[in-house]
């Protein structure tokens, strides 16, 4: 297992089109997040799995996304009807939640651009 | 919640300049500590840690000293060299609870120039 694994790396889409990102954590992590960077910007929290139960939302994950980690290994993040603003870097991140100071792993982030 | 303030950028150097990023802190208790590096177009990585006070996380030359007294973590290399461009990152966890989500700050910009 070489890290996390996220697909497709670029996304492109119109405005008001749905899109689906992958997220494939490190297979023993249980911890799984997602979070949003904006260009010049840190990454910031959108939402947290452990196992399959997503257990925090951000306020930023608004109603037209919804993520999913359906047996505890994947997950997915869904942006229905797409908005310019959604534009932004998405990147994943795990854990083991061995102890308090285990850190997160990245993976290389899907880039959406909408136009 | 936990927050991070870090020096903004962009900072640039010459290849083998000694390079310090601040990075300052506000925490309830003592949560670990994290600098993560970004290279272009990449996702981030972990560049180094310190888990308590007085800790000092290194890595590939840089380093960071958790600092309980003035509440920082300023990320230092005494030679830089051109592939360290990136933008650099300092974290910790939002708050003390389980979750374990991390607050970031802005970034810094690096860029060593030959």
């Amino acid at each position: 297992d070489t890290g996390v694994s996220q697909d497709p790396r670029h996304k492109i889409t119109k405005r008001g089109q749905n899109v689906t990102f992958r997220c494939d954590p490190i297979s023993e992590h249980n911890r799984l997040y997602w979070y949003r960077q904006t260009l010049g910007q840190g990454p910031e929290f959108l939402t947290y799995f452990q196992n399959e139960a997503q257990l925090e939302k951000s306020r930023l994950l608004s109603d037209r996304f919804s993520a999913e980690r359906p047996k505890g290994s994947f997950s997915t993040l869904e942006i229905q009807r797409t908005e310019q603003g959604d534009s932004a870097m998405y990147l994943c991140a795990s854990s083991l939640a061995k102890d308090m100071n285990t850190e997160a792993f990245f993976g290389q982030g899907t880039r959406l651009t909408v136009v | 919640g936990n927050s991070v303030t870090q020096m903004e950028g962009p900072v640039t150097l010459s290849e083998e300049a000694f390079l310090t990023i601040n990075c300052t802190y506000t925490a309830t208790g003592y949560p670990s500590l994290f600098w993560y590096v970004q290279y272009p177009g990449e996702g981030l990585q972990l560049l180094l840690k310190a888990t308590k006070a007085d800790d000092k996380g290194s890595n590939k030359g840089f380093e960071a000293t958790y600092r309980k007294e003035t509440t920082s973590f300023h990320l230092e290399k005494g030679s830089v060299q051109v592939s360290d461009s990136a933008v650099y990152f300092c974290a910790l966890p939002i708050s003390s609870g389980s979750a374990r989500q991390l607050t970031f700050g802005s970034g810094t910009q690096l860029t060593v120039l030959p």
